[in-house]
């Protein structure tokens, strides 16, 4: 089974409207963190937010949050009043904490940002 | 500039040649990372090292791949006898591991490798 789940392979957003980015997650690990990252065309991954599995509340980072829905095992991200510049890839990401080695990615979302 | 960096940005090989690429962490960053990622995928995890200690590999790592990190600084990742289907963008990551599940990765622009 696939550690992370990204079904929205391209997404279109207007300038100045808020876009939220699905990710669904798989672990039976009762400790484990997901992250967002963004890798624009120039191919840098840049860590955008974290959210611990312990974490009471959601997390937030400037225009980035993160919805995280336990039960539902589902980790989005919200980017609120895109910018052109948000165009890029997104990908989610999960590290457990019994095998905290690896990083496990999603295959990764292409946002669009229309002016 | 403080961040990972890696060399050469890109690389162009004939099948069966080998490859060096370099990857310097971030100085107090006790872990490297190296992952692989082809066109239209996430990155996949190839190996780790914390500091010098080469801590695990992915069954993705054939023989012919073989990675290193000596006096846990800088890595370097080999592949030997290259085949077409090693070109992918081959990226490296530090952390700091604070041992529990935060500790973000940082990447470096990573390497492109073109087998023709």
């Amino acid at each position: 089974a696939q550690k992370i789940t990204q079904t929205q392979p391209g997404m279109f957003v207007q300038e100045k409207e808020a876009v939220t980015l699905d990710c669904t997650y798989d672990t039976s690990d009762p400790s484990y963190g997901l992250f967002w990252y963004k890798q624009p065309s120039s191919g840098e991954m840049i860590f955008l937010i974290y959210q611990g599995s312990y974490d009471q509340q959601n997390a937030t980072e400037g225009r980035y949050s993160l919805n995280f829905q336990k039960a539902r095992k589902s980790a989005n991200l919200v980017i609120s009043a895109s910018q052109l510049g948000d165009s890029a890839m997104y990908f989610c990401a999960m590290r457990e904490g019994s095998t905290g080695n690896q990083f496990y990615f999603g295959t990764g979302t292409s946002l669009t940002v229309i002016p | 500039d403080t961040g990972v960096s890696q060399d050469p940005r890109h690389k162009i090989t004939k099948r069966g040649q080998n490859v060096t690429f370099r990857c310097d962490p971030i100085s107090e960053h006790n872990r490297l990372y190296w992952y692989r990622q082809t066109l239209g995928q996430g990155p996949e995890f190839l190996t780790y090292f914390q500091n010098e200690a080469q801590l695990e590999k992915s069954r993705l790592l054939s023989d012919r791949f073989s990675a290193e990190r000596p006096k846990g600084s800088f890595s370097t990742l080999e592949i030997q006898r290259t085949e077409q289907g090693d070109s992918a963008m081959y990226l490296c990551a530090s952390s700091f591991d604070r041992g529990v599940v935060t500790g973000e990765l940082f990447f470096g622009e990573g390497s492109r490798l073109t087998v023709l």
